[in-house]
């Protein structure tokens, strides 16, 4: 059975703190990992991640995908109150291009 | 304009009523798919399609069903709902085939007495 599991499942943070996101993945004939930022409406898109070792970089944001342990990570740098909310990871097998989602992290940022 | 719009956007009706949910987007993708999201559940996915003429069962698809009317527009039906399906409803789409991202609708926040 395909699975992404995310941890930690909440954490808590001040500004100019950075966190590191967990993600761990099993899915089958894997072809890509992707994060999404959630507020209070839609996700919307960070990174999509192919390729072990290399970072994608977005500003403080930044990702990197382990293939061969099966997992990613996200990093934040100097975290603000903006940086508040659930953070989703996917996983995308070659199957019909579906996406499995993890249940999030929700991140609160303290200023 | 959003991309991806659901209507409505929120919705309190009774138990045994029949819904619609509604998708629509002007990104010209043609895959579209329905996702519901409890709280600490993430994302879990209904039905998807990939073209108008295909429709699949996502990992949730009990007491749901769905019509794919056009290229853009996907929507999403309980027959006969229940309390356990109060929850916000998420369409989205990406463009196929290939690896691409999918992009979301703002929810549908659905609850059922």
């Amino acid at each position: 059975e395909d699975k992404v599991v995310q941890s930690p499942l909440s954490l808590v943070v001040h500004e100019g703190d950075t966190v590191t996101l967990n993600c761990s993945y099993e899915v089958t004939n894997f072809r890509s990992l992707l994060w999404y930022k959630q507020e209070k409406k839609a996700p919307t898109f960070l990174f999509m991640l192919t390729s072990s070792g290399i970072e994608k970089k977005s500003g403080r944001l930044s990702s990197i995908l382990d293939k061969k342990e099966l997992f990613s990570i996200l990093n934040i740098t100097a975290t603000q109150t903006g940086d508040s909310a659930i953070y989703l990871c996917a996983g995308r097998g070659s199957t019909l291009g579906r996406l499995y989602f993890g249940r999030g992290t929700q991140l609160t940022v303290w200023p | 304009d959003a991309d991806v719009t659901q209507t409505p956007r929120n919705r309190i009706t009774k138990t045994g009523k029949r819904i619609m949910l509604e998708c629509s987007q002007t990104k010209g993708h043609d895959r579209m798919y329905w996702y519901r999201q409890d709280p600490g559940l993430g994302l879990r996915l209904i039905y998807y399609s990939f073209d108008v003429k295909d429709i699949n069962k996502g990992e949730i698809s009990d007491g749901y069903s769905v019509s794919r009317q056009a290229q853009a527009k996907f929507s999403l039906s309980l027959e006969s709902a229940i309390p356990n399906q109060t929850a916000l409803y998420f369409c989205a789409t990406s463009d196929g085939p290939g690896n691409q991202p999918q992009h979301f609708g703002d929810g549908t926040r659905l609850s059922i007495l």
